[in-house]
């Protein structure tokens, strides 16, 4: 079945630095790839999103490129702010436009000022 | 952007009762609910789906008689934890979108229930 993994965190690091989460995946077929970030109580929010191979989602600054041929999605962006400190969860959604989507564990990011 | 709430955000419960979570779409119709659980250091795990008006779908290995769903309006889910156990102590996550207006995968979650079972 399909399945994602994430890096374990937490990860701590200082502001301006760069941040890479990475993130592999098993799936049949073409999946969708995401990254969700849960702020502190809050609900979880669709951060970026890659629907085919070789298409770079971004969004405030985070960049995330989808690469079949070593299956994986890896977060990224250059200098980290204290307020990007959150829960980073990639997930997949199947081929055929399957709505369910799967998770990995998420990672927790702690920026110091 | 569309806003789902969860009620209680935080639930402490005896062994053997039960409890209901709330789950809302609170400025879009949600035609289609999706109940997440999390264990700690653990991915979120899809417990089932439900649609408006109709049965949910459970996952394998979730039972349906324990865990029961309803999804009798477009802005409104529950989850009940029935008999609840020890076990059943996670952080319950739901989901919404609304499947005429919406992308294949733009979900809309909640931001999570706290179930403590003791």
């Amino acid at each position: 079945g399909n399945s994602v993994t994430q890096m374990e965190g937490p990860v701590t690091l200082s502001e301006e630095a760069f941040l890479t989460i990475n993130c592999t995946y098993t799936a049949t077929g073409y999946p969708s790839l995401f990254w969700y970030v849960q702020y502190p109580g809050e609900g979880l929010q669709l951060l970026l999103k890659a629907t085919k191979a070789d298409d770079k989602g971004s969004n405030k600054g985070f960049e995330a490129t989808y690469r079949k041929e070593t299956t994986s999605f890896h977060l990224e962006k250059g200098s980290v702010q204290v307020s990007d400190s959150a829960v980073y969860f990639c997930a997949l959604s199947g081929a055929q436009g399957a709505q369910k989507l799967v998770f990995g564990q998420g990672t927790r990011l702690t920026i110091n000022p | 952007g569309a806003v789902v709430s969860q009620h209680p955000s935080r639930v402490i419960c005896k062994s053997g009762t039960s409890v209901k979570i709330e789950c809302r779409s609170l400025d879009f119709q949600a035609t289609t609910m999706f109940w997440y659980r999390q264990f700690p250091k653990q991915s979120l795990m899809l417990m089932a789906t439900s649609n408006e008006g109709s049965k949910a779908t459970y996952e394998q290995g979730v039972e349906k008689d324990k865990f029961l769903i309803n999804h009798a309006s477009l802005t409104l889910s529950t989850l009940t934890v029935t008999s609840a156990h020890p076990e059943d102590s996670s952080f319950y996550i739901c989901s919404a979108r609304d499947q005429r207006t919406g992308l294949a995968y733009e979900q809309y979650f909640g931001p999570g229930t706290r179930l403590t079972v003791t």
